[in-house]
């Protein structure tokens, strides 16, 4: 049982270059969702999808797009990256069907824009 | 929206100590309220949560206390250990119109000082 996990680690991309980050998890869970870690902020929602075939805005989509391909896979992409985008991208996933409500993370993604 | 602020931004205390973290919020619609512990390059982690029928909760040296009047929440760990070091990020959950919505306070630093 691995959890969630989210390929790559570390990404360098050129500004406007494009790029898809992959989160996969295997615990049956309805609910993902995708962050963004800033240095001294908290994570801040960028997209979430409540079950397969749905996805939302969080606090800042602007810039990004998602798609939850299955239950399983919910993927990021930056069409066209920016400096500003530069900083940890984090996966999560939570089951609202049982009592556990808790939500994992995946080990991050550290993406630097040039 | 909703918006979550936490207090302190950093905390130290010696080892054996107490150490209390608040945070805020402004949605009074919001029902859940999970505590994450996160160490430098680790993802993070659950270590409790409260929902909003609840008052407090108690995990061995790690308590949470909500006032839904007040709207705040608070973190408390007692006899500090130098691994309770890390950051600590309050969240606070509502239902939206699809799927539930995660809001994250900026975070705590505690350095527990041997």
């Amino acid at each position: 049982n691995a959890g969630v996990t989210q390929t790559p680690k570390f990404q360098v991309l050129k500004t406007g270059q494009s790029m898809t980050l992959q989160c996969a998890q295997d615990m049956n869970h309805n609910s993902m969702y995708w962050y963004r870690q800033d240095p001294g902020m908290g994570l801040r929602l960028i997209y979430y999808s409540a079950s397969e075939g749905t996805t939302d805005k969080g606090e800042v989509p602007n810039g990004y797009n998602v798609s939850r391909l299955n239950k399983r896979e919910f993927s990021l992409r930056l069409e066209s990256a920016a400096p500003s985008q530069t900083s940890v991208y984090f996966c999560a996933s939570r089951d609202l069907t049982g009592v556990q409500e808790t939500q994992y993370f995946g080990p991050g993604t550290r993406l630097l824009v040039l | 929206g909703e918006n979550v602020e936490q207090h302190p931004s950093t905390l130290s205390v010696q080892e054996g100590d107490s150490a209390v973290i608040k945070c805020t919020y402004s949605d009074s619609a919001s029902n859940y309220f999970p505590w994450y512990k996160q160490e430098l390059g680790k993802r993070p982690q659950l270590i409790i949560d409260i929902r909003s029928n609840v008052g407090e909760k108690k995990d061995q040296r790690i308590a949470v206390t909500l006032n839904k009047t007040a709207k705040h929440f608070s973190l408390h760990i007692t006899e500090t250990q130098p691994e309770d070091s890390a950051v600590y990020f309050c969240a606070a959950s509502s239902w939206a119109l699809r799927g539930q919505n995660f809001v994250f306070g900026p975070g705590t630093r505690l350095s527990v000082l041997p």
